[in-house]
């Protein structure tokens, strides 16, 4: 069964610092992965995606992140956080290449200080 | 290009009582989808039509729960009788992509959900 772990409920940093979000998932084909950030009575949003191309992956609004099969994650990162940035992140698998089943994570609340 | 709208945007009801969901995908997306999104949770596949043909609906509930993609664009979603532990975000998405089409365009996008609550 395919399932995404995000190790961190909650996260906090200060503005104009670096942004970790920690993704882990278990998949029995070759995935594509997804970062989806939603804002408070938003819709969900794109931040940026991997489907087997380069493994550093570069999104929106300064976001990378990157895939590593041996250790299967798919962490997201920026080097400075933005207040702007103050969202819930979902890591999403499709498991496998051929349908498109989305399983998201639990997500994590990021929170950004001034 | 104009996004997956949904209407209504809240929807109050007391347990028992019937609600519909309406959902307009992207124009020209051959894929539409139904999520659950219970708070604090990430969102929950409940079903995904192909054009107007179910491709997955293995984890609606399907005693109270129905959909439709009649002409293989609009969709509705309904909730027949409603429960307590139905309240939550529901929330549409849609793809341009068909199963086993081009990885380039297997994401999904998303309307800005309709928020229900039972009391």
């Amino acid at each position: 069964a395919q399932s995404v772990t995000q190790l961190d409920s909650h996260v906090s940093v200060s503005e104009g610092t670096p942004v970790l979000l920690r993704c882990n998932y278990s998949s029995s084909y070759s995935p594509s992965l997804f970062w989806y950030v939603q804002h408070p009575n938003k819709g969900l949003q794109l931040l940026l995606k991997y489907t087997s191309a380069a493994t550093l992956v570069k999104g929106i609004n300064g976001f990378e992140a990157e895939f590593k099969k041996s250790e299967t994650s798919f962490h997201l990162t920026k080097p400075s956080a933005h207040m702007s940035d103050a969202a819930e992140y979902f890591c999403v698998v499709s498991p496998d290449n051929y349908g498109q089943n989305f399983v998201f994570g639990p997500g994590t609340r990021l929170s950004v200080l001034p | 290009e104009a996004g997956v709208a949904q209407s209504p945007r809240y929807k109050i009801i007391e347990k028992r009582q019937s609600v519909a969901f309406w959902c307009n995908p992207i124009s020209g997306h051959a894929t539409l989808y139904w999520y659950q999104q219970i708070l604090g949770q990430g969102p929950k596949l409940l079903i995904q039509f192909q054009n107007n043909g179910v491709v997955d609906d293995s984890q609606l509930p399907k005693d109270r729960f129905s959909a439709e993609r009649l002409k293989g664009v609009d969709s509705t979603l309904k909730i027949q009788p409603a429960k307590l532990e139905d309240s939550a975000v529901y929330l549409c998405a849609s793809s341009p992509r068909i199963a086993g089409g081009p990885l380039t365009h297997n994401e999904q996008f998303f309307g800005p959900g309709t928020r229900l609550t039972v009391l």
